[in-house]
């Protein structure tokens, strides 16, 4: 169990620009989830997969937001033309399939919009 | 949207006393999980309850579930000045389908002194 990696681990750009994450789950976990954590708040979800299959997505999931996970592995969430408002940690977590399961988080990227 | 009120919102305790740390949620859950967050990192699991579960331990940790009144409750017993972190309750809502987000509370900031 080597963990849930999210890379890269900060990041800073300007206003308009495009930004891609990785998440890279623990390698038996089908589930996979992102997270947005904004200072004094608790995480709030945005988006859930389980295998390659997108089940959900909140609707704080603009359609600036896109999140994939293309071979039920690794995922990328892409913000464009980001704003100031999308300054936050996202964190990624996954899980076992199955009810009851405690979710495993990465340590996040923080995202800094000058 | 944020579904579990913690409180209190911050507790300052001296190392070796008990630390009890409450949740309150609005909806049917399937669980409610608690997390420990470290400044600038990842949520760490502690411990899940099941709906039909009241009370469960794991080391140091205690925690109850009402789901008459909608509430939990953590007790870290002994603390110690690594205990200081952010903690958060978070359920996942009673759901029939596959998804099981996790919706968070705001987080106690607990600071244990030496």
């Amino acid at each position: 169990d080597t963990g849930v990696s999210q890379n890269p681990r900060h990041k800073i750009t300007k206003r308009g620009q495009n930004v891609t994450f990785r998440c890279d789950p623990i390698s038996e976990h089908n589930r996979l989830y992102w997270y947005r954590q904004t200072l004094g708040q608790g995480p709030e979800f945005l988006t859930y997969f389980q295998n390659e299959a997108q089940l959900e997505k909140s609707r704080l999931l603009s359609d600036r937001f896109s999140a994939e996970r293309p071979k039920g592995s690794f995922s990328t969430l892409e913000i464009q033309r980001t704003e100031q408002g999308d300054s936050a940690m996202y964190l990624c977590a996954s899980s076992r399939q199955g009810g009851d399961q405690p979710q495993h988080f990465g340590d996040g990227t923080r995202l800094s919009i000058l | 949207s944020q579904q579990g009120e913690e409180d209190p919102q911050a507790l300052s305790i001296q190392e070796g006393e008990n630390a009890t740390m409450n949740c309150s949620y609005k909806t049917s859950i399937n669980n409610l999980q608690w997390y420990r967050q470290n400044s600038g990192r990842g949520l760490v699991h502690l411990i899940l309850i099941r709906s039909n579960e009241r009370e469960k331990h794991s080391g140091r940790l205690r925690v109850t579930l009402d789901t008459s009144k909608k509430s939990s409750s953590l007790l870290i017993t002994a603390s110690r000045a690594a205990d200081t972190a952010s903690y958060f309750c978070a359920t996942e809502e009673f759901y029939t389908g596959a998804n099981s987000k996790l919706t968070f509370g705001k987080g106690i900031t607990l600071s244990v002194r030496p």
